[in-house]
């Protein structure tokens, strides 16, 4: 597509529930980028994609966070059991393969609220 | 470890004026690059500027350029002209030569004023 979109653009879950946070990157783009941005933390990164392998995982906070990507393209963020400290704005972004030092494409997230 | 700083919280300017954002960082790599994102209430973030710290020359796109000072580890962003639609955060962020990850500052709220 012509940009990086993320839906839903808002999700309103009860702790405990499972969530699924889609990212249809700009077609062409190898690599995709989770990040999450709170109040607390500010802006973290979470997993990083080339096609649909994912080499850094470093950032998911607990094994309650997963993700993956089919046909190198979309990409599925999951939390299980959410909890309230998972309340934050997911944000995805791509780039070209080897490009993201110029920059990455973000969407405009999708903010989780956990009650 | 790199750090990023954003000492200004907050900032306002007025309409059709100058304002300058600070950034500073801490790294001990020499290759590395150094951007300026905006984040309007969309929450899209934007890509507004990028300095590649080989180039001692400053970068610029148009109303918006930097003051890169190297030895300092300082990056601030002017925006000259200020206009309504500049009003965002303004994030700061660094990033490893040969890597993907951002490492980003705490943003600056930038208010123009009418």
């Amino acid at each position: 597509g012509a940009g990086v979109s993320q839906s839903p653009s808002n999700k309103v879950t009860e702790k405990g529930k499972d969530v699924e946070l889609r990212c249809d990157p700009i077609s062409g783009h190898t690599a995709l980028y989770w990040y999450r941005q709170s109040l607390g933390q500010g802006l973290e990164f979470l997993i990083y994609f080339q096609g649909n392998s994912a080499p850094d995982k470093s950032g998911l906070p607990s094994d309650r966070f997963s993700a993956e990507r089919t046909g190198g393209s979309v990409s599925t963020l999951t939390i299980q059991r959410t909890q309230q400290e998972d309340s934050a704005v997911y944000l995805c972004a791509s780039s070209l393969a080897g490009q993201g030092n110029y920059g990455y494409t973000f969407g405009s997230g999708t903010r989780l609220t956990v009650v | 470890a790199q750090t990023v700083t954003q000492s200004q919280p907050e900032m306002s300017v007025q309409e059709a004026e100058t304002v300058t954002l600070s950034c500073t960082y801490d790294t001990s790599e020499n290759n590395y690059y150094l951007f300026w994102y905006k984040q309007p209430p969309s929450r899209q973030m934007i890509l507004v500027i990028r300095q590649e710290a080989y180039k001692q020359q400053n970068a610029t796109e148009n109303r918006f350029s930097v003051n890169f000072q190297k030895a300092a580890k300082s990056f601030s962003l002017k925006i000259s002209d200020s206009q309504l639609g500049d009003t965002a955060m303004y994030f700061c962020a660094f990033m490893k030569q040969g890597t993907y990850k951002y490492i980003f500052g705490t943003g600056t709220r930038l208010k123009v004023l009418a």
